[in-house]
């Protein structure tokens, strides 16, 4: 079992709709999780991180971590093509310095 | 600003050559680290330093070497024994655990 899935790509959402990434981890213990987009060909850049139970908000962007059932997602309200990325989830395990990265789901805003 | 600078942006490498890839930092963060992507991949961790003069192996280590002798500065060299190096190098720092990691731009890799 990889220790981060994410849902498996291309998502494909109209310009204006909700966009839904999902991503569940496998060590109970992890304490702190991100979310970063990369555009194709650039770097990652950090969108959001939550480290407790429930949603946080941040603009047109939703963070939710469920600890228990192991998975947290990113929504992407009213999304436009600016968002078309590929956005990788990344989970940082209980005391380690290293953080376990998803393979990514690359997301297709139509216009 | 602060930043990470990568460097060079692009760079070749000739069959048996060994090649270093530059990370510098100025946000005064502890850690760094090294990844590897490959085209429509995922991040790989080569290597990752939680102080100066300390550093630890990641997944895909061999064919690779580091030295973090001063805090701002992580380089990552690229031996011959590394076959397959043609790659996009990620360099990434964060300021303690649980914090969120950072990103230089990167360097593209490519066999000459």
């Amino acid at each position: 079992q990889k220790e981060v899935e994410q849902n498996s790509g291309p998502l494909s959402v109209p310009e204006g709709a909700i966009a839904s990434l999902n991503c569940t981890y496998s060590d109970r213990g992890s304490q702190s999780f991100f979310w970063y987009r990369q555009y194709s060909g650039k770097s990652p850049e950090l969108i959001m991180f939550i480290y407790s139970n429930g949603d946080k908000e941040d603009g047109r962007f939703t963070a939710q971590l469920n600890k228990a059932s192991q998975y947290v997602s990113l929504l992407i309200r009213d999304s436009q093509p600016s968002d078309s990325a590929t956005y990788l989830c990344a989970v940082n395990m209980a005391n380690d310095y290293k953080l376990s990265f998803g393979a990514g789901t690359t997301v297709t805003v139509r216009a | 600003d602060g930043g990470i600078t990568q460097s060079p942006k692009y760079l070749f490498r000739k069959e048996g050559q060994n090649v270093t890839l530059s990370c510098e930092q100025n946000l005064n963060h502890d850690a760094m680290y090294w990844y590897r992507q490959d085209p429509g991949q995922g991040l790989r961790l080569i290597y990752y330093s939680q102080i100066v003069n300390d550093f630890q192996k990641g997944d895909i280590a061999e064919g690779y070497s580091v030295s973090r002798e001063k805090k701002e500065s992580f380089p990552l060299t690229v031996t011959s024994a590394q076959k397959n190096p043609t790659a996009f190098y990620l360099c990434a720092s964060r300021q303690s655990l649980n914090q969120p990691q950072h990103f230089g731009d990167g360097t593209r890799l490519s066999i000459l």
